[in-house]
């Protein structure tokens, strides 16, 4: 079963740069772009990067995404305590023929 | 500005049908642009893909649910439904409906529906 991995959480104080990473293999990450996606507490996800780096109107540009091989990256800086949510990395499985979500991260400003 | 919102009951008894309705607002579901799709949530756990559908008809779907789901699209209402049968309380999370853009080598999903939690009890 495909599987794309994230740490459970992340954490960094007001101001810091982070970063969360997504692992995947050849038949997602590797073959296919990936997206991100940011979900508040009590909220429903929202788009905040696709297509490995382009950020939708309206995302400032404190968020960035890239991608090397089978894994991604999602970078956080200037980090701001409204930042504080879970992140979830996506990407095509070419097995599934779907989109599959990573675990999740959670994110927590200190 | 496109609208989503899902909507069906709240509560389903085990070993029945879960039968939920996404609207669409400020867009169509006829559009040859974008897929329609189904997205879960278990409580504090994270987002699972169910399915996906065009205005055709055409559908793909998780291939752990296939055997369960099923994702029809109602042109005429701008709308689009999920029906999972036998659930268990496995299938107990909120439930958004979202369009899904796609290309040539991107999708992603951009608008979503609030979610709406669908509980499995008797």
């Amino acid at each position: 079963q495909s599987v794309l991995t994230q740490p459970p959480s992340a954490s960094g104080t007001p101001g810091q740069r982070v970063t969360i990473s997504c692992s995947g293999s050849s038949s997602n990450i590797g073959s296919n772009t990936v997206n991100w996606y940011q979900q508040l507490p009590g909220t429903a996800p929202k788009l905040l990067i696709y297509s490995n780096n382009q950020r939708p109107s309206g995302v400032p540009d404190r968020f960035s995404g890239s991608k090397s091989g089978t894994s991604a990256s999602l970078a956080i800086s200037g980090l701001q305590s409204e930042d504080e949510a879970d992140y979830y990395c996506a990407a095509w499985d070419d097995r599934m023929n779907g989109p599959l979500f990573g675990g999740g991260t959670k994110l927590t400003v200190l | 500005q496109l609208q989503l919102q899902e909507s069906g009951p709240g509560l389903v008894k085990p070993s029945e049908t879960l039968s939920l309705t996404c609207t669409v607002s400020g867009g169509s579901v006829s559009s040859r642009s974008y897929y329609w799709g189904w997205v879960r949530q278990p409580p504090g756990k994270g987002l699972e893909w169910i399915g996906l559908i065009y205005y055709s008809g055409s559908t793909y779907y998780n291939p752990s649910l296939k055997s369960r789901v099923s994702i029809s699209v109602d042109t005429s209402k701008n709308q689009f439904s999920l029906n999972l049968s036998s659930v268990t309380a496995a299938d107990t999370a909120v439930y958004y409906c979202a369009r899904h853009d796609y290309g040539g080598n991107f999708d992603y999903f951009d608008y979503w529906g609030q979610g709406t939690l669908v509980s499995v009890s008797s």
